[in-house]
């Protein structure tokens, strides 16, 4: 089965401790991208990454960071930098052209 | 302003109705997506459109580019549509702004 997978589903964590989001994707897709989702507003790109061992700031990258080692695998740290970290943590990552994007089921994060 | 505007934030039908979700935007795009978020907090991709009509069940996607705007229609709405539907917009080739979505609620 092809897909976006995220782990974990629920994570909690310690103020003041750094916290790694892991997204693997089977698809053969070249792009992948980070999003964060809080209530009532859109989601917001953190980083996204066009190519292996490339990758650019989103509009809100402050407080993480991402590496892209292999196709595969992009996977986003929460720094303690971070001021707000608590929120629904989305993968997405999409081929070609049309560059529609398609979506990991997310982790929730909640900083204690 | 919101560069990317979704009406109306909630919704609630009851279930065989004709459902239309609308999105405004003030940006240039090179495409917009539809998308279905679930109670889960999964995103399921249902349409990416540039121009015109897009068809899938019960589902219709327009888009009208000189308008800025774009609805989702839903026909003989079911319970099991009750989601939250996202609109998005890409600017140039990497870039999506998203809506904040309607949520949708159909009852039985």
């Amino acid at each position: 089965d092809g897909g976006i997978t995220q782990s974990p589903k629920y994570l909690f964590r310690k103020e003041g401790q750094n916290v790694t989001l892991s997204c693997e994707q089977n698809l053969n897709h070249d792009a992948m991208y980070w999003y964060r989702q809080d209530p009532g507003q859109g989601l917001r790109l953190i980083y996204y990454s066009q190519i292996v061992n490339d990758f650019q700031k989103g509009d809100i990258a402050e407080g993480y960071s991402v590496s892209r080692e292999k196709k595969e695998s992009f996977p986003l740290t929460v720094t303690s930098a971070q001021k707000n970290p608590t929120a629904f943590y989305l993968c997405a990552s999409s081929i070609g052209q049309n560059n529609e994007q398609f979506f990991g089921p997310g982790t929730r994060l909640t900083v204690l | 302003k919101n560069e990317v505007e979704q009406s109306p934030q909630n919704l609630t039908a009851q279930e065989g109705e004709f459902i239309t979700i609308n999105c405004s935007y003030s940006v240039g795009i090179s495409a917009l997506h539809w998308l279905q978020q679930h109670p889960g907090g999964g995103i399921v991709s249902l349409f990416m459109l540039s121009s015109g009509k897009k068809k899938h069940g019960r589902l219709i996607a327009t888009i009208n580019i000189q308008e800025k705007h774009s609805s989702l229609h839903i026909t003989a709405s079911h319970p099991r549509d009750s989601a939250v539907y996202i609109c998005a917009v890409r600017e140039g080739t990497y870039k999506y702004i998203f809506g904040t979505g309607t949520r949708l609620k159909v009852l039985a």
